[in-house]
């Protein structure tokens, strides 16, 4: 079964402070997507990546990046964390032996 | 860019009633995924059907590309049914970048 592990599960940051969020996947798999939910917008964009050392904009990219050190880590940092920015975000890896998305259980941040 | 919309946005049944969730998209999509996720939860596949009918125990999903549209049928719902399910596809100039709907809230009751 593939596996895709995020840490921290939650996080309470302060304002304007630098935010880290951590993925790591065992599927040898090479997508890998960071998406953030909120009510009412469903799951959202942010950043991507099919390679390491590379990565792509999403749809929501602003305020965000991305960082792909290896196929198996995918993190999303926030430089200025901004109360706009709380929300609970999650990772996925894609598997393309059967064109299906694997998601993390989700990180819950509060940005007070 | 591609637009997903689904629809209702939000459904209440009475256990044992069945349910339709319908999944419109505006440009041709190779890859269409309906997603499950439990309230705060992790989402968990359902189907990966970019074309035709799949089912899998109560569940039925239906492609029909050309019209680009895709609907998920659940029959004799149950409780444990209630959640909230995501239509999710490629966008249309990036066949990796997956985009998701706004998703369909489902409360079954007992």
């Amino acid at each position: 079964e593939a596996a895709v592990t995020q840490s921290p599960r939650s996080k309470v940051a302060v304002t304007g402070g630098k935010v880290t969020l951590s993925c790591h996947q065992t599927n040898n798999h090479d997508y890998m997507y960071w998406y953030r939910q909120d009510t009412g917008h469903g799951l959202r964009l942010i950043h991507y990546s099919y390679v390491a050392d590379s990565t792509e904009k999403g749809d929501i990219p602003d305020g965000y990046k991305a960082s792909r050190p290896s196929q198996e880590n995918f993190s999303l940092i926030l430089e200025l964390a901004s109360l706009s920015q709380t929300a609970v975000y999650f990772c996925a890896s894609l598997g393309e032996e059967r064109n299906t998305l694997y998601f993390g259980a989700g990180t819950r941040l509060s940005v007070l | 860019g591609q637009q997903v919309q689904q629809s209702p946005a939000s459904l209440v049944l009475q256990e044992g009633e069945n349910a339709e969730l319908q999944c419109n998209f505006s440009s041709t999509a190779t890859r269409l995924q309906w997603f499950y996720q439990h309230p705060g939860g992790r989402l968990v596949s359902l189907f990966y059907n970019p074309s035709g009918t799949k089912h899998t125990g109560r569940l039925t999903s239906t492609t029909v590309t050309n019209e680009r549209r895709s609907s998920l049928h659940i029959s004799s719902s149950q409780t444990t049914d209630s959640g909230t399910y995501f239509c999710a596809i490629d966008d249309d100039t990036n066949a990796y970048k997956v985009i998701f709907g706004k998703g369909t809230h489902l409360h079954v009751l007992p």
